[in-house]
């Protein structure tokens, strides 16, 4: 069966400082990954996406992931907090089960970033 | 190029009453459909999602029921709603395991 966990519900950082999100999926297939980000009042955005392609994963707004099989994670970094990068970001897994497939969400983590 | 649409954005019912929540996705054939319920703290919690017409697998036990009675339509009910049904429900498509889910604009449902 898939899972996906997101190890903190809170996170904060100060502008200009490293962002690291963390993410541990299960998964008994060979899953697609996800960063989706929602900001206050907002819809759902995607920010980047794994597909069994390269495992350093770019996004937009200078995010990135990368996907670890041998520790089952896929976690979220960026170099430098923006004021603007306060929201609520989500670790998504998707995979093939019986008859079909199906797209669970992390319970998401909030990101408070200090002036 | 795909839309999907989910009716009524908000709903007040009281307890016992039945509840009908309705999504449809234009532009694509045979694609994944799920709800979800949104709430603080749990992210989205996947209640229901099917891979095709009359077939629904639920994630979660609970007072809610879903139906597809057509490829693109996807339908949330209860018979009788309780006030821990209140919440923000959306609906969601995607088409394969490595494609980005597209999303209704939600339901807020106040159960009172």
């Amino acid at each position: 069966a898939q899972s996906v966990t997101q190890l903190d519900s809170h996170v904060s950082v100060s502008e200009g400082t490293p962002v690291l999100l963390r993410c541990n999926y299960s998964s008994s297939y060979s899953p697609s990954l996800f960063w989706y980000v929602q900001h206050p009042n907002k819809g759902l955005q995607l920010l980047l996406k794994y597909t069994s392609a390269a495992t350093l994963v770019k996004g937009i707004n200078g995010f990135e992931a990368e996907f670890k099989k041998s520790e089952t994670s896929f976690h979220l970094t960026k170099p430098s907090a923006h004021m603007s990068d306060a929201a609520e970001y989500f670790c998504v897994v998707s995979d093939e089960n019986t008859g079909g497939f199906k797209t669970i969400f992390g319970a998401g983590t909030r990101l408070f970033v200090k002036a | 190029s795909q839309t999907i649409h989910q009716w009524p954005a908000t709903l007040v019912q009281p307890v016992g009453s039945p509840l009908s929540l309705e999504c449809t996705v234009e532009g694509t054939s045979n694609p994944n459909l799920y709800w979800y319920r949104q709430a603080a703290g749990r992210g989205l919690q996947l209640l229901f999602y099917s891979v095709g017409i009359g077939q629904i697998s639920s994630e979660v036990p609970q007072n809610l029921s879903a139906s597809r009675p057509q490829d693109r339509q996807f339908i949330l009910s209860s018979k009788k709603l309780l006030l821990s049904d209140s919440g923000f429900y959306l609906c969601a498509w995607n088409g394969q395991p490595s494609t980005e889910a597209f999303f209704g604009q939600g339901t807020r449902l106040t159960v009172v």
